[in-house]
């Protein structure tokens, strides 16, 4: 069972364009994670949210997490090529496990 | 700084063959991890330990098994290994469980091809 669905699963864009990858679910989370990953290494984390509603920014990416706590999404403003990865949504409920989202390819076209 | 070491980074099996993964932080976290990556599936998570001493269930454990060995190493052993066990291994760890939003770290992935 995929709890977290991620959209879109892949986006090729220029240099210097904006995007937003969406994490979206059903089910109701204590905190949510991102993660970015690169070819041949683990995912490394971006940030984690806990709070409905919540915003935070980290230089040119903004993460929000949804007011219900179902969906977050993660926004990228002129986007540079060293942007390009896996980014990863990951969602924790009260519980020791963490439920991945499927994954959304970025590739940032210099 | 090694922080997550997962050994061996490659491995090709034959269908039935016994192989185990290794891993090991050195952070002192308590919760390791460990899940599977395929292409448009994300990570689903095989096996965790919330602390030394115990093992659970993830959302995908049939055909694996666990040992955590001790605070420092988590190991992941197929015992007969299936084609559809082909995949990209990682290991996290934790200074806590994920109840306590607290990041995981990752390895590097243990590439696994099963013939």
């Amino acid at each position: 069972t995929q709890l977290l669905e991620q959209s879109p699963q892949f986006l090729s864009i220029q240099e210097g364009e904006n995007l937003t990858v969406y994490c979206n679910s059903s089910s109701v989370f204590s905190s949510l994670q991102w993660y970015r990953q690169e070819p041949g290494e683990g995912p490394v984390l971006l940030v984690t949210v806990v709070t409905g509603g919540e915003v935070k920014k980290l230089k040119r990416l903004t993460f929000q997490f949804g007011d219900a706590r179902k969906d977050s999404s993660l926004h990228i403003t002129a986007a540079q090529p060293g942007d390009t990865g896996l980014y990863l949504c990951a969602g924790s409920n009260t519980g020791n496990q963490f439920y991945f989202g499927t994954g959304t390819s970025l590739t940032v076209i210099p | 700084n090694a922080g997550v070491t997962q050994t061996p980074k490659f491995q090709v099996l034959k269908t039935g063959q016994s192989m185990t993964l290794q891993c090991a932080q050195d952070m002192n976290h308590n919760s390791m991890y460990w899940y599977r990556q395929d292409p448009g599936m994300g990570l689903r998570l095989i096996y965790y330990s919330a602390s030394e001493g115990t093992t659970d269930k993830g959302e995908v454990p049939n055909g694996y098994n666990v040992s955590r060995l001790n605070k420092r190493e988590f190991s992941l052993r197929l015992e007969s290994a299936a084609p559809s066990q082909t995949s990209v291994y990682f290991c996290a760890s934790s200074v806590l469980g994920t109840g306590n939003n607290q990041p995981q770290h990752f390895g590097d992935g243990t590439r696994l091809s099963i013939l």
